[in-house]
């Protein structure tokens, strides 16, 4: 598969603000995903974007930046219940397409 | 309510007994596919299904085979397990539209000793 890019680990204290960056193959590039998963269970679909700029969604946002081939996710008014994994996804291609996931970074938030 | 079944939910086998793991989903979505989860290396594509009786390998297709006879159904199956086989399984499905996030199973543990 493509070659997805992120942090492998992070840390920050309730309350605060996490920006964990994700770096993959620009060409054929079709579209990024943001996933939440807990410890044991299945990712939660959080954000997608396929045109530059900035999603929100609450305390989430997703960036991306087709020509750098750069994405991140920023996590506002951090919450202990978000001490979680966060995959970065890409697809390629149109039609028939493959996803490819980073290997996740972990956030840990402390009190 | 919309979900994808997997089944089982853990699994302990031996080398060379095959074994297939279900998976099912009530969303009639056209896109179904398998991953296999490991530490440090994160989601791995097993195979994909575009639609029924379309089947196409993922990233990392060895030791397995799928079928999609159904739209709903998409079965894994290790027809000789081996322990480089031991994983934590997730399946999932998608609408096949281009910004249709994935939904996805609980997971399978598999331990093959």
């Amino acid at each position: 598969g493509q070659n997805i890019d992120q942090p492998t680990e992070m840390t920050a204290t309730e309350g605060a603000i996490v920006q964990i960056n994700c770096t993959y193959q620009t060409s054929g590039f079709n579209g990024l995903f943001w996933y939440q998963q807990h410890a044991g269970e299945a990712p939660t679909f959080l954000s997608y974007n396929v045109l530059d700029g900035l999603e929100e969604k609450g305390r989430f946002s997703s960036f991306l930046s087709r020509s750098k081939g750069y994405s991140y996710l920023l996590l506002k008014e951090l919450q202990m219940k978000d001490s979680a994994s966060y995959l970065c996804s890409a697809k390629w291609g149109r039609g028939d397409y493959k996803l490819s996931f980073g290997a996740g970074t972990t956030v840990t938030v402390r009190a | 309510e919309a979900q994808v079944t997997q089944n089982p939910r853990y699994l302990i086998t031996v080398t060379g007994k095959k074994l297939t793991v279900t998976c099912s989903q009530n969303m009639n979505h056209e896109y179904m596919s398998w991953y296999r989860q490991d530490p440090g290396l994160g989601l791995r594509q097993i195979y994909y299904s575009m639609n029924v009786e379309v089947t196409d390998k993922g990233d990392v297709p060895e030791g397995y085979k799928v079928s999609r006879k159904e739209k709903r159904n998409f079965p894994l199956i290790l027809e000789s397990p081996s322990p480089n086989q031991t994983s934590l399984y997730f399946c999932a499905s998608s609408p096949r539209r281009s910004n249709e996030k994935l939904f996805f199973g609980s997971g399978t543990q598999l331990s093959v000793l």
